[in-house]
């Protein structure tokens, strides 16, 4: 069974800051998917980026991007310029290509100061 | 379109009721799926249907728990005789194709007196 492993329970930054936020994960598979979520509190959960496994290049979204590196079974998320509505618990997801369910870590809840 | 919508928001039961809670998808979507996130976790999987019909359900889902989708449009997921340990937040997701991201709606969250 995949799992996936989110080290950071909380972390903060600074307005303007730069924070990476971590995620690795196990599977046999070669083909999958890897997603990030935002879900703000008492808010709906948002997607804010995806990778897929076969593709090299890393994925970005905007002030969003990630280090995927294959090999290493790691996914971390980088948010550049950031911003108090950044502030929410991050969720790293896995999904194998042929199953449709999402496998979730436990979150980190990132904190973003003025 | 208005997203992935569930309903109720907040459910509080005496233990041992019966709950139903609705999820309409995205209208375009075929896929739908619940989850349960309880507190200081992720969401776990909970089943799956394409259209109207069930997929994949987890072991999480006990035999006091059963989901429909009978037109292939909104769902229903039901609890019977509801213990403390069903406490949580219920996610419902939806999907166009199995390679198109989830979207979530805003969960019921369900409260066992």
């Amino acid at each position: 069974a995949q799992t996936v492993t989110q080290s950071q329970p909380e972390m903060s930054v600074q307005e303007a800051e730069t924070v990476t936020l971590s995620c690795t994960y196990d599977t046999s598979e070669n083909n999958y998917y890897l997603f990030w979520y935002k879900q703000p509190p008492s808010r709906q959960m948002i997607l804010v980026i995806r990778q897929e496994a076969y593709k090299q290049q890393n994925a970005t979204e905007n002030r969003f991007s990630v280090n995927f590196q294959k090999a290493a079974k790691s996914f971390s998320l980088k948010i550049s310029d950031s911003q108090l509505g950044d502030t929410a618990m991050y969720f790293c997801a896995f999904m194998k290509q042929e199953v449709k369910k999402l496998v979730f870590g436990k979150g980190t809840k990132l904190t973003v100061n003025p | 379109d208005t997203g992935v919508s569930q309903d109720p928001r907040h459910k509080i039961t005496k233990r041992g009721q019966n709950v139903t809670f609705r999820c309409d998808p995205i209208s375009e979507h075929n896929r739908l799926y619940w989850y349960r996130q309880t507190l200081g976790q992720g969401p776990e999987f909970l089943t799956y249907f394409q259209n109207e019909a069930q997929l994949e359900k987890s072991r999480l889902l006990s035999d006091r728990f059963s989901a429909e989708r009978p037109k292939g449009s909104f769902s229903t997921l039901e609890i019977q005789r509801t213990e403390q340990g069903d406490s949580a937040m219920y996610l419902c997701a939806s999907s166009g194709t199995s390679n198109q991201p989830q979207h979530f709606g805003d969960g019921t969250r369900l409260s066992i007196l």
